[in-house]
């Protein structure tokens, strides 16, 4: 299966901890994407990281990729309760034309 | 505007009926998706359209049939359906890949989904 590993499957922290979710991968990618899905919605999504980018930031979002373990990191700074969700990651491998989403990790973020 | 919209919400339908879901966007975008997504478990691509033509057919069963009218608009056909079939069905849209191309990799706008069961 080409689907991405991800974990924890979840995650429990209080509101003001940092929370950190870890997605691996099989074979080299074009890009590597991370979506929200609040329950029961549609899905969110959050950031895209370039197979030739190291690190991206969107507000309290950090991004790391590492293209040589294959895996990439998500790390939410200074939780919220409204960031409770869940949250995949979807790798684009090269040479393919379709987005792959990993099984997720589920995030509870306690007030 | 940046919104994928879905319709219905929510569909409860027999085995014996048919069906259809449709997904609007108006951001341009030439590639649209359905998915299929079960309880605590990621999204299933279903089928790719890119340039309102079928690109990607992810060996799903012919009692789903979609359908890309125009480039805004992306309907689900659904018939003789099964009680595994109830799910959360999401339509995305993002913009193409190359003309010609079978889909793309790039950012993908989703609706706030159809919740469907079969009885």
């Amino acid at each position: 299966s080409q689907q991405g590993e991800e974990d924890p499957q979840a995650l429990s922290i209080q509101e003001g901890e940092n929370a950190t979710m870890n997605c691996s991968y099989k074979t080299s990618i074009n890009n590597l994407q991370w979506y929200r899905q609040n329950s029961g919605r549609g899905l969110v999504h959050l950031i895209l990281i370039r197979s030739n980018e190291r690190e991206k930031h969107s507000g309290r979002l950090r991004v790391t990729l590492d293209t040589s373990k294959k895996s990439s990191s998500l790390l939410i700074t200074a939780s919220r309760a409204a960031d409770t969700a869940s949250y995949f990651c979807a790798t684009a491998y090269t040479g393919g034309f379709k987005t792959i989403f990993g099984a997720g990790t589920r995030l509870f973020v306690k007030a | 505007d940046t919104e994928v919209t879905q319709t219905p919400k929510h569909l409860v339908m027999g085995m014996t009926n048919k069906k259809s879901l449709k997904c609007e966007q108006h951001m341009g975008h030439r590639a649209m998706y359905w998915y299929k997504q079960k309880a605590k478990k990621p999204p299933e691509l279903m089928f790719v359209y890119s340039y309102e033509k079928l690109s990607i057919n992810e060996s799903v069963p012919s009692r789903f049939s979609p359908e890309c009218p125009n480039s805004s608009l992306l309907n689900l056909h659904l018939h003789a359906l099964q009680p595994e079939d109830s799910a959360l069905y999401l339509c995305a849209s993002s913009q193409p890949g190359l003309a010609g191309s079978s889909g793309t990799t790039d950012t993908q706008y989703f609706g706030p989904g159809t919740r469907l069961t079969v009885l």
